[in-house]
């Protein structure tokens, strides 16, 4: 079963835009969610994370969105830039029991220059 | 550079045969995952090696092994291949808590 569900699977912004990825999860026990960015042919590199007694997280463009009752949470790019083009994937990590970490299934993002 | 080094970065298989993908980290992490990448499927999550000494199934685990044969190496075995198991493979690792995995660049498995 997909723990973590992502959307939309593609997203196309104009430069200058806001791109935003949405997500969901239902289990309880994940207590850390970090958002990965992926360029085509390297592996996924840590972007932003933030834990569920923080509602908004920001590092620059980037910021997360987090709501613990409705178990969602969404990262925005503001003005989304052609270098941003990249695969982003949602997560979701157990901090007991290995420390597993669910991923989403990835949004694939292209901001039009 | 410090990091997670896989390899080899691109292998084709033959149906049945065996191979073992290598993965080695620098950074003296305490954990370490095996994942595979399928297209609109995200990374899912085969083997993974909380501490040294042991090793854990994940959501995936079915025709693998793996060995976490020191802290640093974890290496994940294809004992009889087969086109499903046709994926980039990525290893990962990370000190337990809130800091993320680093990711190395990844394994091209084609299996025909």
């Amino acid at each position: 079963q997909q723990q973590v569900k992502q959307s939309p699977q593609s997203l196309i912004v104009q430069k200058g835009g806001i791109s935003i990825i949405n997500c969901a999860y239902e289990n309880t026990a994940f207590d850390y969610f970090p958002w990965y960015q992926q360029f085509p042919g390297k592996g996924p590199a840590l972007l932003i994370a933030i834990r569920p007694d923080v509602s908004e997280k920001k590092e620059g463009r980037f910021t997360i969105s987090f709501n613990k009752s409705a178990k969602q949470f969404s990262l925005h790019i503001m003005d989304s830039q052609p270098g941003d083009s990249a695969t982003y994937f949602c997560a979701a990590r157990e901090l007991t029991g290995g420390f597993k970490t669910i991923f989403g299934a990835g949004t694939r993002l292209f901001v039009k220059a | 550079n410090a990091g997670v080094t896989q390899t080899p970065k691109f292998q084709v298989l033959k149906t049945g045969q065996s191979m073992t993908l290598q993965c080695a980290q620098d950074m003296n992490h305490n954990s370490m995952y095996w994942y595979r990448q399928d297209p609109g499927m995200g990374l899912r999550l085969i083997y993974y090696s909380a501490s040294e000494g042991t090793t854990d199934k994940g959501e995936v685990p079915n025709g693998y092994n793996v060995s976490r044969l020191n802290k640093r190496e974890f290496s994940l075995r294809l004992e009889s291949a087969a086109p499903s198991q046709t994926s980039v493979y990525f290893c990962a690792s990370d000190h337990r808590g809130f800091h993320g995995y680093t990711f190395g660049s990844g394994t091209r498995l084609t299996v025909v």
